[in-house]
């Protein structure tokens, strides 16, 4: 089962930030958090990852709470190529497997 | 950099024959790749790990003798899908591990290969 549980969808108005959150309340000290997004009939696009620190890359900003039970993906000027499905996964430097949950539909909207 | 390619892209096949998908790291060295399989309106599903040079490791209620993974260089694997049926039908996506810096944590995926069985 996946260790992440995410809202099934959100809509978000274009230029405005989209923020996507996801609880992860079970999480070990050594396993990460990562962000992938998939736009139909595509593979999944990394996006961004984190241990406990926050991270910002030129496309999202990943906000870890300190205790690292949940974070939030933030995509600071949404555009209409941002719709899709996020995925919000944890993994462990020993397996690296992912488990992918249901993740978040996002719709970015004119 | 860190672009993952799989060939082909689609395929129409008919029952029972096999199938074999093409999965290559274009830019970096893979030591582990992953398969998985997704359904219409799906996540996806990890079918299985392979590292390069030996067995992949399956995921509980995949077949392994159904599903060969073959993982015989540092930038391909295949995945051969036995006696294709109906229901074998889905979107086959894999994705690589790299090796070098700030590479060896992330997954990079291919664009999907959606396999249809007649």
């Amino acid at each position: 089962d996946a260790k992440t549980t995410q809202p099934t969808s959100m809509d978000c108005a274009e230029g405005r930030a989209a923020n996507l959150p996801c609880n992860h309340s079970t999480i070990s000290g050594n396993e990460y958090v990562y962000w992938y997004r998939q736009i139909h009939s595509q593979g999944p696009q990394y996006i961004i990852h984190g241990l406990k620190n926050n991270e910002t890359n030129e496309m999202a900003s990943l906000i870890i709470t300190e205790d690292r039970k949940s974070s939030t993906l933030i995509l600071p000027h949404a555009t209409l190529r941002d719709t899709a499905v996020y995925y919000c996964i944890v993994s462990s430097s020993g397996t690296y497997k992912y488990i992918f949950g249901t993740g978040t539909r996002l719709k970015v909207l004119a | 950099g860190a672009v993952v390619s799989q060939h082909p892209s689609w395929v129409i096949c008919k029952s029972g024959t096999s199938v074999k998908i093409e999965c290559r790291s274009l830019d970096f060295q893979a030591t582990t790749m992953f398969w998985y399989r997704q359904f219409p309106k799906q996540s996806l599903m990890l079918m299985a790990t392979s590292n390069e040079g030996s067995k992949a490791t399956y995921e509980q209620g995949v077949e392994k003798d159904k599903f060969l993974i073959n993982h015989a260089s540092l930038t391909l694997s295949t995945l051969t899908v036995t006696s294709a049926h109906p229901e074998d039908s889905s979107f086959y996506i894999c994705s690589a591990r790299g090796t070098g810096s700030g590479m060896t944590d992330t997954q990079y995926f291919g664009p999907g290969t959606r396999l249809t069985v007649l």
